[in-house]
């Protein structure tokens, strides 16, 4: 079983718009919680990072929040643009070991 | 500083063919991760290397698949009599130290077996 699952699997939006992805999380403890960015025919490159401690880390638009008593975390991407078009990947990090949720497919519409 | 680099980045292979993936890392970083995505689905681990030792491969096939990481050059996985199931992206991450400290992820590598 997928110890870390996200929500929604795909998401469509129109340009300009807000939207916030999901990521409930199993693994306990953790060192670090993070967001990626994978587009598509490309590796993941991280958008942000946050130890168990922390609430909310941001980087330009994103948003990432979490909440380490519901074991949930949140990313919100505000005032999306076309180029925000991509696979956003939940990965829970303890040591060494990097477990990646499903992804959520954002698309980003004119 | 030139990122991680892997090639080829598309390979196409007969079953029962071997396949070879080289990743070199990020100039500094002595510690190799590679993972696999199968369609659909998300980032798989499998094996963790550092120079010339591997840490941990508790996500690799137990058969037909090995890795190495050796003193000069780059890391190689190697896919053995491949089959239709190992067609994949293959993507290797480095990172300058080893517990905590950030994997930067190079393209992949798409495996394509015929």
């Amino acid at each position: 079983k997928n110890q870390v699952e996200q929500s929604p699997q795909s998401l469509i939006i129109l340009e300009g718009k807000n939207c916030t992805l999901q990521c409930n999380y199993t693994v306990s403890p953790f060192s670090n919680l993070r967001w990626y960015k994978q587009d598509t025919g490309r590796g993941p490159v991280s958008l942000t990072i946050m130890t168990f401690s922390e609430n909310t880390k941001s980087n330009g638009r994103y948003t990432a929040t979490l909440d380490a008593d519901t074991k949930q975390s949140s990313l919100h991407i505000t005032a999306s643009q076309l180029s925000d078009s991509a696979s956003y990947i939940c990965v829970v990090q303890l040591g060494n070991m990097l477990t990646f949720g499903g992804g959520t497919r954002l698309m980003v519409k004119p | 500083n030139a990122g991680v680099m892997q090639n080829p980045r598309h390979l196409v292979r007969r079953r029962g063919q071997e396949a070879r993936l080289r990743c070199s890392p990020m100039k500094g970083h002595s510690h190799v991760y590679w993972y696999r995505q199968l369609p659909e689905e998300g980032l798989k681990f499998m094996v963790y290397l550092q120079k010339e030792n591997i840490i941990d491969e508790s996500g690799m096939p137990k058969e037909r698949f090995s890795a190495e990481f050796p003193k000069e050059g780059p890391s190689i996985l190697r896919i053995q009599q491949v089959v239709r199931g190992d067609s994949a992206a293959y993507f290797c991450a480095s990172s300058d130290s080893g517990s905590g400290y950030e994997q930067y992820f190079g393209p992949g590598t798409r495996l394509t077996v015929t």
